[in-house]
């Protein structure tokens, strides 16, 4: 496999539900995000983790949790979620170089669509 | 904080069409320059980049350049395809920042007709 793979690609749940949706990236990055995209508004960056650890948590609520095991893997477990937070999730990686950040470009996976009941 | 603006869609357009997408930006530094290109059901990739004041980036006939003075970033294509219909998004990257965060504008829906 090659790039960035996300499971599931489509998600139904409903308020109550616990589930997951994974990200695996086959790139040798360092660096992996969550992004949310939702109709008619910008892509938001929810999460950021370089070398494994959180550097960046854009005032997400509670109701999503990441988990970065390794720097291959990112989760992201949803849990009493809200009708309005049905969107396509995006993972995506990249390599940090240093503190400066690097060239800057994201390697994007395909995106869970999720849709809360 | 920085922030990218770019034209709302969609953009309908006939084949062989000229195609221009504007994009401008506001960032306390020097950021680099991004567009992303999303085909349906699927996720974004990278189309062009640009990383320092009058770069040009270029990549399957489209065409960007870095203009410091007037903070954009503008997308064009001399003769488009019906494959490229897809939304295109403006980004860009703080490099001063940890890591390498992009801030996207809001994306335009282009829609190209045979």
């Amino acid at each position: 496999e090659t790039g960035v793979t996300q499971t599931p690609r489509h998600l139904v749940m409903g308020m109550t539900n616990k589930k997951s949706l994974k990200c695996e990236q086959h790139l040798g990055h360092n660096a992996m995000y969550w992004y949310k995209q939702s109709a008619k508004k910008p892509l938001e960056l929810m999460f950021v983790y370089n070398f494994k650890e959180q550097t960046e948590n854009n005032s997400v609520p509670s109701r999503f949790s990441p988990e970065c095991p390794n720097s291959s893997h990112l989760f992201l477990h949803l849990h009493t979620l809200q009708p309005e937070d049905s969107a396509l999730y995006l993972c995506a990686s990249s390599q940090v170089t240093g503190f400066r950040g690097g060239p800057g470009e994201l390697f994007f996976g395909e995106g869970s669509r999720l849709t809360v009941l | 904080g920085d922030s990218v603006t770019q034209m709302e869609g969609p953009v309908t357009l006939s084949e062989e069409a000229f195609l221009t997408i504007n994009c401008t930006y506001t960032a306390t530094g020097y950021p680099s320059l991004f567009w992303y290109v999303q085909y349906p059901g699927e996720g974004l990739q990278l189309l062009l980049k640009a990383t320092k004041a009058d770069d040009k980036g270029s990549n399957k006939g489209f065409e960007a350049t870095y203009r410091k003075e007037t903070t954009s970033f503008h997308l064009e294509k001399g003769s488009v395809q019906v494959s490229d219909s897809a939304v295109y998004f403006c980004a860009l990257s703080d490099p001063t920042a940890a890591g390498n965060k992009l801030t996207f504008g809001g994306g335009t829906r282009v829609l190209v007709k045979p």
